[in-house]
């Protein structure tokens, strides 16, 4: 049961150019939502989060959009930097629960 | 600081085999401790998280089991491993309700 799901398995863009990454989720529980970059052979790192209160979250370059309503949310990332290159994965999770559900990624490729 | 270990980082096993992934935390008291498997493009899949000592909640019906003897001490095992076991194996932490969670660097399992 993918409840979290990110429809893009890769995306490339130039550099300066700004990325857009998307995720949509079905469960109406969740809360709680949060964007994490995972280079190959690392664990994934927490870049960004949003709480089911807010439509938009700001950190530097990266901005992440949240529309409940379509259940739908985005990591902006401008502008994009090739060491942006690598997998991010959309989570998700209800506010009084342990069971955090991840996407299964978006490859991302900043060319210089 | 908090910091999250997990070993070994790369593992190479004959099918039929036992397993024991071992993941431990420091800087923390009481977290929740989660095991992810991210199999080969696919995203991770939660397999079981622990809110306490000796407190287990699984996902998936497999052939792993998770067992928490210590509160920042997390180990992942199988009695005999399948093929299909293979992947990479992720430790994440987190504490309270809606925070984010912090991934070990992964251990990478190949059953042959």
């Amino acid at each position: 049961d993918q409840q979290v799901k990110q429809n893009s398995p890769s995306l490339s863009v130039q550099e300066g150019r700004i990325s857009i990454l998307n995720c949509d989720y079905t469960n109406s529980m969740f809360d709680y939502f949060l964007w994490y970059k995972k280079y190959p052979a690392e664990g994934p790192t927490f870049l960004i989060s949003i709480s089911s209160i807010k439509d938009k979250n700001e950190d530097g370059r990266f901005t992440v959009f949240l529309n409940k309503s379509a259940k739908h949310l985005s990591l902006h990332i401008v502008p994009s930097q090739p060491g942006d290159s690598a997998v991010y994965f959309c989570a998700a999770r209800p506010y009084n629960n342990n069971d955090m559900r991840f996407g299964a990624g978006t490859r991302l490729t900043v060319k210089p | 600081s908090q910091t999250i270990h997990q070993w070994p980082a790369t593992l190479v096993q004959p099918v039929g085999s036992p397993l024991s992934l071992e993941c431990t935390v420091e800087g923390t008291s009481n977290p929740n401790l989660y095991w992810y498997r991210q199999a080969a493009g696919r995203g991770l899949q939660l397999l079981f998280y622990s809110v306490g000592i000796g407190q287990i909640s699984s996902e998936v019906p497999q052939n792993l089991s998770a067992s928490r003897p210590q509160d920042r001490q997390f180990i992942l095992s199988s009695k005999k491993l399948l093929l299909s076991d293979s992947g990479f194996y992720l430790c994440a932490w987190s504490v309270g309700g809606a925070t984010e969670a912090f991934f070990g660097q992964g251990t990478r399992l190949t059953v042959v």
